[in-house]
């Protein structure tokens, strides 16, 4: 596609419920990052993929967090039993080279209730 | 824990004035520093990927400088216009993988 494309824009659940997010980067892009970004800060980095590996997921905050892009393209962030504090901006960005530019998707804004 | 930080917070300046605001990051294990445009409602975009100490970019009226062994990256942006209006990120690699942020900084230009 011609950006990176993340559903949905807007989610809201009930807190203990499940939730997958979804991305699909850039043609051709080699890496996937997601980012979590809270009001006022900048994005925090959750995990990254080079082509289906998961190369980092130290910033996971804890198991409930999983994420995965199975042929190297598409990811989904899964969250399980969400949490109020879960409630942040999930972004998702591509890029064609490891700490090359990052092009990030419009997010999807995750409300807990 | 990697400390990037951003400084100041926030910056409110006339339209015409020249600015400029600094990212500092510990200066070892540094691969590459970026530069981000952050308006509200819309997504981070990117302006600058930096590698060399010593590098300057430049595009348009906004240009940054780079110096690894210190720590630091100045932005400048020159002749203030309202739509440079935005959040200015900047985020370091260590390695060529994940990227970490600083929390921004806003500029608000007024007419």
């Amino acid at each position: 596609g011609a950006g990176v494309s993340q559903s949905p824009r807007y989610k809201v659940t009930k807190r203990g419920q499940d939730v997958a997010l979804r991305c699909d980067p850039i043609s051709g892009h080699v890496s996937l990052y997601w980012y979590r970004q809270a009001l006022g800060q900048g994005p925090e980095f959750l995990t990254y993929f080079n082509y289906e590996a998961q190369q980092d997921k130290s910033g996971l905050p804890n198991d409930r967090f999983s994420a995965e892009r199975p042929e190297g393209s598409i990811s989904t962030l899964t969250i399980q039993r969400t949490e109020q504090r879960d409630s942040a901006m999930y972004r998702c960005a591509s890029s064609s080279s490891g700490a090359g530019k990052l092009f990030f998707g419009s997010g999807t804004q995750l409300s807990v209730l | 824990i990697l400390n990037v930080e951003q400084s100041p917070q926030s910056l409110h300046v006339q339209e015409g004035d020249s600015t400029n605001f600094t990212c500092s990051f510990p200066s070892s294990n540094f691969y590459a520093l970026h530069w981000y445009r952050w308006e509200t409602a819309k997504s981070p975009e990117a302006l600058f990927v930096m590698t060399l100490n010593g590098d300057e970019k430049k595009k348009g009226r906004i240009s940054a400088t780079l110096n690894t062994k210190e720590g630091y990256s100045y932005l400048y942006i020159k002749g203030s216009q309202p739509e440079d209006s935005a959040t200015y990120l900047c985020a370091l690699n260590t390695n060529a993988g994940k990227s970490t942020f600083g929390d921004g900084t806003t500029l608000t230009v007024k007419p």
